[in-house]
């Protein structure tokens, strides 16, 4: 079983289309985050939630919308693609006291 | 506030060479300390991790030791294969509700036969 599951795995869509990406956890974790990767491998961290409640929102453009509808799920919605959005999104958690986090497949987003 | 410095890559390497890919970190107090690897096309697994000073992680052939005094977690493998090539970050957090790992830029390993 997948520990970690993101869908979609790609993903092509037209500038300004609103696009979800969904995270499940099946690890019992109360933590989990958003990272983005760009073209250089670069990650950065999004948002994170712990027991659903949003502890980090970096500096991300509020067209990014993550929600949490219960400690297993971590969705990402974004509107008004733009081309600078295209990268690949991880999903990612872990135990509140432990440091070793899981990480989703990846999704990749092309925007064009 | 906290930060992680890997070595720039690519780093090409025959196989069967010696393996050490640097880490120097930035952080308050004692974070935990962790390699991870992307193999391509893949997400990011755990290879390994150190969770307090001078301790030691190791995996598959890799090793890393936490040193507070030099703020360092080195990666070092004695012999790669070609199935090791992937990109490696070193990152850091800390066990603390919510607390995101901060990764280092990548280091880029490839080995040829």
């Amino acid at each position: 079983d997948t520990a970690v599951s993101q869908t979609p795995k790609y993903l092509v869509t037209q500038m300004g289309n609103d696009k979800s990406i969904k995270c499940e956890q099946n690890l019992g974790h109360d933590t989990m985050y958003w990272y983005k990767q760009d073209s250089k491998k670069f990650l950065k961290i999004m948002f994170s939630y712990n027991n659903k409640e949003l502890i980090i929102n970096e500096t991300v453009p509020n067209r990014f919308s993550p929600k949490s509808p219960d400690k297993a799920h971590l969705n990402l919605h974004i509107n008004s693609l733009e081309l600078g959005d295209s990268a690949v999104y991880f999903c990612a958690s872990r135990r509140q006291d432990n440091t070793e986090a899981f990480f989703g497949q990846g999704t990749r987003l092309t925007v064009v | 506030g906290n930060s992680v410095t890997q070595m720039e890559g690519p780093v090409t390497l025959s196989e069967e060479a010696f393996l050490t890919i640097n880490c120097t970190y930035t952080a308050t107090g004692y974070p935990s300390l962790f390699w991870y690897v992307q193999y391509p096309g893949e997400g990011l697994q755990l290879l390994l991790k150190a969770t307090k000073a001078d301790d030691k992680g190791s995996n598959k052939g890799f090793e890393a030791t936490y040193r507070k005094e030099t703020t360092s977690f080195h990666l070092e493998k004695g012999s790669v294969q070609v199935s090791d090539s992937a990109v490696y970050f070193c990152a850091l957090t800390r066990a603390q509700a919510g607390t995101a790992l901060i990764f280092g830029k990548g280091t880029t390993l490839s080995v040829s036969s």
